[in-house]
């Protein structure tokens, strides 16, 4: 059972924008701005895509962005394309550890 | 470019010992804080250890505190995880992952290998 909560899956259609959440608590999401957000395609390393609640790193395309709302992070992918379709997993940094995971959404693009 | 590359994985019996190594490359290797994170099925993505720049200061999960330690040879740029007792639930793909230098936030991961306890 992971630190963060994520829904196991979430899908949408080329063009669209979809919102993964990522609730915590006031130890972690709620306390700290240190949330990331990566990408992982099967078989492969995971890869940073928003980091520091909503910040995008060099490389990294502007239809992806980060929120938090007091617990809960969010991460928005528009303009959904069939390269996004990958496992999305959030981290936070937390009181008792330096970092807590999520448990990943599979992002199915239709 | 930042490249992570993970290796010493293996199938393994319960009581027994393994050595990851990560090899690092592409960025200053001595001054960056690292990490292990494992992946298993049934538990998601888990932090097991880190690591600061020198090896001075180290911290560990409870469910591997005693058992593992992490160390680093910054003149070979590379990360170490020893194993010991290793138990079933020790199965996962271990990750070494780099730390920004704003703190406690990954910014590149290695591909994993993948550690197997079993009899």
């Amino acid at each position: 059972q992971s630190a963060l909560t994520q829904p196991a899956s979430v899908s949408g259609s080329p063009g669209q924008s979809i919102t993964i959440s990522c609730t915590g608590t006031s130890s972690d999401v709620g306390r700290y701005n240190y949330v990331s957000w990566f990408q992982q395609h099967p078989g492969k390393a995971p890869k940073l895509i928003i980091s520091d609640v909503n910040k995008r790193p060099s490389g990294i395309s502007d239809r992806f962005s980060g929120s938090k709302s007091g617990n809960t992070a969010s991460l928005t992918i528009s303009g959904l394309q069939a390269e996004d379709e990958a496992d999305y997993f959030c981290s936070s940094y937390t009181t008792s550890r330096p970092v807590v995971f999520g448990g990943g959404t599979k992002l199915t693009v239709l | 470019e930042v490249h992570l590359v993970e290796s010493g994985g293996g199938l393994v019996q319960p009581g027994g010992s393994l050595r990851l190594s990560c090899a690092a490359s592409g960025f200053a290797f001595s001054y960056s804080w690292m990490y292990w994170v494992r992946q298993s099925p049934g538990r998601g993505l888990v932090w097991v250890s880190h690591i600061n720049s020198d090896g001075s200061a180290t911290t560990y999960a409870d469910s591997v505190k005693g058992r593992f330690t992490i160390s680093r040879d910054n003149a070979k740029n590379t990360l170490y995880l020893q194993m010991s007792s290793l138990r079933a639930e020790d199965t996962a793909v271990y990750y070494c992952a780099r730390v920004t230098t704003s703190g406690w936030q990954i910014d590149y991961w290695g591909q994993g290998t993948l550690v197997t306890v079993s009899s």
